[in-house]
């Protein structure tokens, strides 16, 4: 079985400052997705980037980067120029390649708070 | 519709009672699946659908949930004699299905949250 594990249960961060929220999994397996999630106050469970396993280059979207290293089994989330919108709980995931009746595993979560 | 859609947002009940959480997933997604996340567990996932096939129900924590779906559409989530650890809230999540990254990625609804008092 796949574990997720999130080490910083809580983190602080200047608003306009950068963040980096880390995350580790183990699995035996070579192809696979990795997500991160955000999820505010609201409770939505809001979707903030994706990484395919079988892609070495690190995925961007617009604020957000990951770092992906898949020999070590470690996938950060980069939140460039923080903005008081970004509080919230960030959950890590993972699902198996092709999943099929497997659902994602989610890491503990680490809880972002921007400082104004 | 837009995205996941959930009811209720909230649920009080009595311990003993049953209840019935309802997830309607986003237009054209046939992969629907049913999340619990409780303080003490975290994220578990409980059952996923796909299409009008019969679940993996191996993820229910007891046999006193059950899930169904009908049409391959509107999924419903139903909790027989609720004991107060099944406090939590119930999130739902929907994608296009399977083959790729784009077609396995779940979105998710604004959650249901059940106190069992």
């Amino acid at each position: 079985a796949q574990t997720v594990t999130q080490s910083q249960p809580e983190m602080s961060v200047q608003e306009a400052e950068t963040v980096t929220l880390s995350c580790t999994y183990d699995t035996s397996e070579s192809d696979y997705y990795l997500f991160w999630y955000k999820q505010p106050p609201s409770r939505q469970m809001i979707l903030v980037i994706r990484q395919e396993a079988y892609k070495q280059q690190n995925a961007t979207e617009n604020r957000f980067s990951v770092n992906f290293q898949k020999a070590a089994k470690s996938f950060s989330l980069k939140i460039s120029d923080s903005q008081l919108g970004d509080a919230a709980m960030y959950f890590c995931a993972y699902r198996t390649l092709g999943g099929g009746a497997d659902g994602l595993t989610f890491g503990k979560g680490t809880h972002l708070i921007i400082q104004p | 519709g837009a995205g996941v859609s959930q009811s209720p947002s909230n649920k009080v009940t009595e311990k003993g009672k049953d209840v019935e959480l309802r997830c309607d997933p986003i237009s054209g997604h046939t992969a629907l699946y049913w999340y619990r996340q409780s303080l003490g567990q975290g994220l578990e996932f409980l059952i996923y659908f796909q299409g009008n096939s019969a679940p993996d129900k191996s993820g229910l924590p007891s046999d006193r949930f059950s899930a169904e779906r009908t049409g391959g559409s509107v999924s419903t989530l139903t909790i027989q004699r609720t004991q107060q650890e099944d406090s939590a809230v119930y999130l739902c999540a929907s994608s296009l299905g399977t083959g790729g990254p784009v077609r396995e990625t779940q979105y998710f609804g604004p959650g249901t949250r059940l106190l069992v008092l």
